[in-house]
């Protein structure tokens, strides 16, 4: 069965620090690939998308990069947080190009 | 960036009442989702509706795919306090997702 890892759950990082959060897939081969940011209680804004190894499709100009250096994995990083880097990380995939299914996402908080 | 609004963004009943959900946009989709999110934890995939008028029952919920995919509804009956929680649609175009504002709903026991 397909199963989808995102790790670390949670994380407090002062602001100037490096990030990483990665995300990873089993079960698949060749997934579509997505990290999403929620803000508390609202809807998902996508940030980055990739349908293959070393390619990502940005959304949203910002702090963050993303790569994809193995079929399965998806990094999310910043060489700088900053205070506005908060909130709630979630990572994705999608089977058959017509739902996504989620990680258990990571709450980061930058201070 | 495709939008889609939801309304209402907050609703608190009553156990036992019946409500109904909106997801709206300009855009058309090829396909639309329903997820249902807990606190602290990642969406889960209610279910995906493909054809426009499209209309599917999942026990006490109902959700309901426009003519023209461009908008959707989800209609819960008798609403239990585990129906609480945060409703998401999601519109699929190409290989993204974009998500609605969201609706936090509560059902007061």
């Amino acid at each position: 069965s397909q199963t989808i890892h995102q790790w670390p759950a949670t994380l407090v990082q002062p602001v100037g620090s490096p990030l990483s959060l990665e995300c990873t897939v089993e079960g698949t081969s060749n997934p579509n690939l997505y990290w999403y940011r929620q803000a508390a209680g609202r809807g998902l804004q996508l940030l980055f998308y990739s349908v293959g190894i070393g390619q990502i499709s940005s959304e949203v100009p910002q702090n963050l990069s993303a790569s994809r250096p193995q079929d399965r994995q998806f990094i999310l990083s910043s060489k700088k947080l900053l205070l506005s880097d908060s909130g709630f990380y979630l990572c994705a995939w999608d089977p058959l190009g017509t739902e996504a299914f989620f990680g258990q996402g990571t709450r980061l908080t930058v201070v | 960036t495709q939008l889609l609004e939801q309304s209402p963004q907050f609703l608190s009943i009553q156990e036992g009442e019946n409500l109904t959900v909106y997801c709206n946009s300009s855009s058309v989709f090829s396909s639309l989702q329903w997820y249902r999110q807990e606190p602290g934890e990642g969406p889960v995939l209610l279910v995906t509706v493909v054809t426009g008028g499209e209309v599917k029952k999942l026990k006490r919920l109902t959700f309901q795919f426009g003519d023209a995919r461009k908008d959707s509804s989800l209609h819960i009956t008798a609403a239990q306090p585990g129906d609480t929680g945060l409703y998401l649609c999601a519109g699929a175009t190409g290989n993204q997702f974009y998500f609605g504002t969201g609706t936090s709903l509560t059902v007061i026991p």
